[in-house]
């Protein structure tokens, strides 16, 4: 059985400012990947960052970059120079064939 | 590229009908599919897995009677809600994900905001 936890439910940031959304999950599995999505208002999700367990190194994607530490079972979300679309819920995934879901973090991004 | 297409948007029917939504791969073929629901302010809740051209693996909970999965090409699954009770009524979303590896990213659909009278 998996399960994630995303600890904070609504987190805010100011415009062109840094923040961290965290998560940390639980899994039996060996082989695993994790993935962060964002579902803004129209409630499309829409994939952010992937992280394949096996690798050490964290991921990047312009702004937005991964802090893995796999021992710990922690995968959280940096964001850098924040921006209005930023402003959305953010899920956090952990899976191998299927995904499991954290509770998400609504993001609220001050102009 | 990797859009998924679901339709309808938004659907309100009446207690005791059957609403078919449809969820389509438009630029690549979808080996696997998954059936989420979501309720307001809360978390996607997997449903069902389907793979092309066998039956749909379903969640604890979850009646395959009720909801009908079917993927018949590697473009296309459906879910049935049959005989829709107001209790049905939710945000019901797909995904699909390209070949068989599970380190491929799984791309949703819109969604679906079905509404049951």
């Amino acid at each position: 059985a998996q399960t994630v936890t995303q600890s904070q439910p609504e987190m805010s940031v100011q415009e062109a400012e840094t923040v961290t959304l965290s998560c940390t999950y639980d899994t039996s599995e060996s082989d695993y990947y994790l993935f962060w999505y964002k579902q803004p208002p129209s409630r499309q999700m829409i994939l952010v960052i992937r992280q394949e367990a096996y690798k050490q190194q964290n991921a990047t994607e312009n702004r937005f970059s991964v802090n893995f530490q796999k021992a710990a079972k922690s995968f959280s979300l940096k964001i850098s120079d924040s921006q209005l679309g930023d402003a959305a819920m953010y899920f956090c995934a952990v899976g191998g064939n299927k995904l499991v879901f954290g509770a998400g973090t609504i993001l609220r991004v001050k102009s | 590229g990797a859009v998924v297409s679901q339709h309808p948007s938004w659907v309100i029917c009446k207690s005791g009908t059957s609403v078919k939504i449809e969820c389509r791969s438009l630029d690549f073929q979808a080996t696997t599919m998954f059936w989420y629901r979501q309720f307001p302010k809360q978390s996607l809740m997997l449903m069902a897995t389907s793979n092309e051209g066998s039956k749909a693996t379903y969640e604890q909970g979850v009646e395959k009677d009720k909801f009908l999965i079917n993927h018949a090409s590697l473009t296309l699954s459906t879910l049935t809600v049959t005989s829709a009770h107001p209790e049905d009524s939710s945000f019901y979303i797909c995904s699909a994900r390209a070949g068989g590896k599970s380190n491929q990213p799984q791309h949703f659909g819109d969604g679906t905001r079905l509404s049951i009278l």
